[in-house]
Order: structure tokens, then C-alpha cells, then sequence
């Protein structure tokens, strides 16, 4: 029972590189959530989805890019990264949209722009 | 502006006593409010839930207690053990099941 897997765990990038944290769930859950963590801080949503083809932006997507082409899967994009993005990173998947359906979450991605 | 304060940083207690971990919120809104513990380098697990229209839930040794009048909520931990010791987080739910956090209080359980 795997749940939300998220890779890399680690990654380093320098300034105006590119990558994808990849996102992938196997409870058949139809709501993805994608939030980061700075330090000492709470979690802030990135963007959501509720069903494959269907996202939204959440509090805050500014340099961020996602997509869902299926049930499992919610990769992540960081076009141009900056020392901004910074942080952990996590994924998130919940059955329905609704308060009483508590989130699953990831072990997270811990993310370094330098 | 957040919408939902954790205000303690940090908590210390003895193992066997009662832990209080405390949450405010400002949007009369939220239908559901839950708590997540999280380990170092972990992803947040799922611990109790209340909502918005209860003021008490209980399970096992975890209780959560809301008053809408104060909007606040509290944690509590009863006896609290050396095992959980981690950071707690709050958060609220909103439309679509969107959780907003607060800053995470860190429990710290002492033999």
C-alpha cells in the first residue's frame, strides 16, 4: 500500500533551471493537492485537482505549472526556478473535496535553488 | 493576513500529563477543522477532525475541543507519550476541501 509517492526526495537546482516534482497516488482518489512548506511556516497550496483534465490554482501558483492527464498521477512544473521556490514541497490526494475526507500526504520533496 | 494562527511555537511536557496544543481561526466559514502530525522529514499524517458544527471530538487519547464563539480550537493529548513528539498543525477547510495551515506547534515529550 504505497498511498502518495512523491520523487524526487532531494534535488538542488541552480537559478533559471527546470524541473518536474513528480506526483502519483494509488487510492484511486480523485482530489490532488500540491502545497510547500518554508520554514517555520505552514503549508501553503500551490494548486489543486479534482479530476483528471481539471486544475486550479490555489494560494500560491505564481512560477508553477501542473497537470493531471490522469487519475494517479499530478506532476509538478517549475519553469525558470528561483531562490524564492525554495522549500519542501508536497502532494496531497483525498477521495472527495470535502472537509471530512482527510488528505493523504507524501513524504515530500525538499527542494534547494542556489 | 492568515487565516488561521498557531501561537506557541513550541510546547514541552512530561510524559504522563496532559498536552494542550492551541489553534485560532478568523473566518467563521470553515466547515471543518483538522489537526496533522508531522515527523521529521515525513509527510503529514492525519490525526482528528471536528466539524464546524460539533464543539467536542474524541479518539482515544486525542480530543478536540471547538468554540465558535472564540474561534478557537484546541488539541489535547491525554496521557501524552514520548511518541508523539512532533509538529502539530491545524488547519481548516474550505470549499473543495482546500486546507489552510497554521504554523505548526512542535510537541516535545520528555521522559
Amino acid at each position: 500500500n504505497a498511498g502518495v509517492t512523491q520523487t524526487p526526495k532531494f534535488r538542488i537546482l541552480k537559478i533559471g533551471q527546470s524541473m518536474t516534482l513528480q506526483c502519483t497516488q494509488d487510492m484511486n482518489h480523485n482530489y490532488m493537492y500540491w502545497y510547500r512548506q518554508d520554514p517555520g511556516m505552514g503549508l501553503k497550496l500551490i494548486y489543486y485537482s479534482v479530476g483528471a483534465g481539471i486544475t486550479d490554482k490555489g494560494e500560491v501558483p505564481n512560477g508553477y505549472n501542473v497537470s493531471r492527464s490522469t487519475t494517479e498521477d499530478f506532476p509538478l512544473r517549475l519553469e525558470l526556478a528561483a531562490p524564492s521556490q525554495t522549500s519542501v514541497y508536497f502532494c496531497a490526494s483525498s477521495y472527495r473535496g470535502q472537509g471530512n475526507q482527510p488528505q493523504h500526504f507524501g513524504d515530500g520533496t525538499r527542494l534547494s535553488i542556489l | 493576513d492568515q487565516q488561521v494562527k498557531q501561537n506557541s511555537p513550541s510546547l514541552s511536557v512530561q510524559e504522563g500529563r496532559i498536552s494542550i496544543l492551541n489553534c485560532d481561526y478568523t473566518n467563521s466559514m470553515f466547515d471543518y477543522f483538522l489537526w496533522y502530525k508531522k515527523y521529521p522529514a515525513e509527510g503529514p499524517t492525519f490525526l482528528i477532525s471536528i466539524s464546524s458544527i460539533k464543539d467536542k471530538n474524541e479518539d482515544g487519547r486525542f480530543t478536540v475541543f471547538l468554540n465558535k464563539s472564540a474561534k478557537h480550537l484546541s488539541l489535547h493529548i491525554v496521557p501524552s507519550q514520548p511518541g508523539d513528539s512532533a509538529v502539530y498543525f491545524c488547519a481548516a477547510s474550505e470549499e473543495g476541501g482546500k486546507l489552510i495551515f497554521g504554523q505548526g506547534t512542535e510537541l516535545s515529550v520528555k521522559p
